[in-house]
């Protein structure tokens, strides 16, 4: 079955560095978000992608996150500098008609 | 506002105890409502879609139904490796390709 593949599943890293995280949809899906869930709360969209447009970033802090996804399949999330309010889970999904799978996302730490 | 809540935050259940986890919505035209399931340190894992009133679903020990303002997961006998967080998320009424979650309902199973 086709899966939602994410990387890395860890990061640990210090306040102020780069982060990246990659994201690799479903074949076939058009449509990927990334998402960030904070502990006890539920996935809060950051930034929606059909094919290689940005479609929705209204939540994307964009003083220090960037999307791409350059040839409309795979997706790269950066967070530079990262703060200490960044720690959370950060989901990736893609969609067809409508039904949105979860990758097994990335759990990051600021130090 | 465009929201939606869940009831209760928090569920303990003896092993073979039924009950049932709410999701009220305040959206415009519903038009389509979500069930996930998570694990701990995973990514949601698709359960249930609903579109309208009076719909209902049912997967093993899980059924979701649907009325004009809310959502009840109902789960019956539930077993241990039910245990986990149960997202509900509805479709933004004006962007059909978002959802809005919920904060889920953390669900613990005792045998």
């Amino acid at each position: 079955e086709a899966e939602v593949a994410q990387s890395p599943r860890y990061k640990i890293t210090e306040k102020s560095q780069a982060v990246a995280f990659w994201c690799d949809p479903i074949s076939g899906h058009a449509t990927l978000y990334w998402y960030r869930q904070i502990l006890g709360q539920g996935p809060e969209l950051l930034v929606q992608f059909q094919d290689e447009s940005v479609v929705d970033d209204s939540q994307l802090p964009k003083d220090r996150f960037s999307a791409e996804r350059l040839k409309g399949v795979d997706s790269t999330l950066k967070i530079q500098p990262a703060e200490l309010g960044d720690s959370a889970m950060y989901l990736c999904a893609s969609s067809r008609r409508g039904m949105q799978f979860f990758g097994p996302g990335t759990r990051l730490t600021v130090l | 506002e465009d929201q939606v809540t869940q009831s209760p935050e928090a569920l303990r259940l003896q092993e073979g105890e039924s009950s049932s986890l709410n999701c009220s919505y305040t959206v415009s035209g519903l038009r389509g409502l979500f069930w996930y399931r998570q694990d701990p340190g995973k990514g949601p894992e698709f359960l249930f879609t609903l579109y309208s009133a009076g719909e209902e679903k049912e997967k093993e020990r899980l059924k979701a139904t649907l009325t004009k303002k809310e959502s009840f997961l109902h789960i019956t006998a539930p077993k241990p490796e039910d245990s986990a967080t149960y997202l509900c998320a509805v479709l933004h009424p004006r962007n059909t390709d978002k959802l809005i979650f919920g904060t889920g309902t953390r669900l613990q199973v005792f045998p």
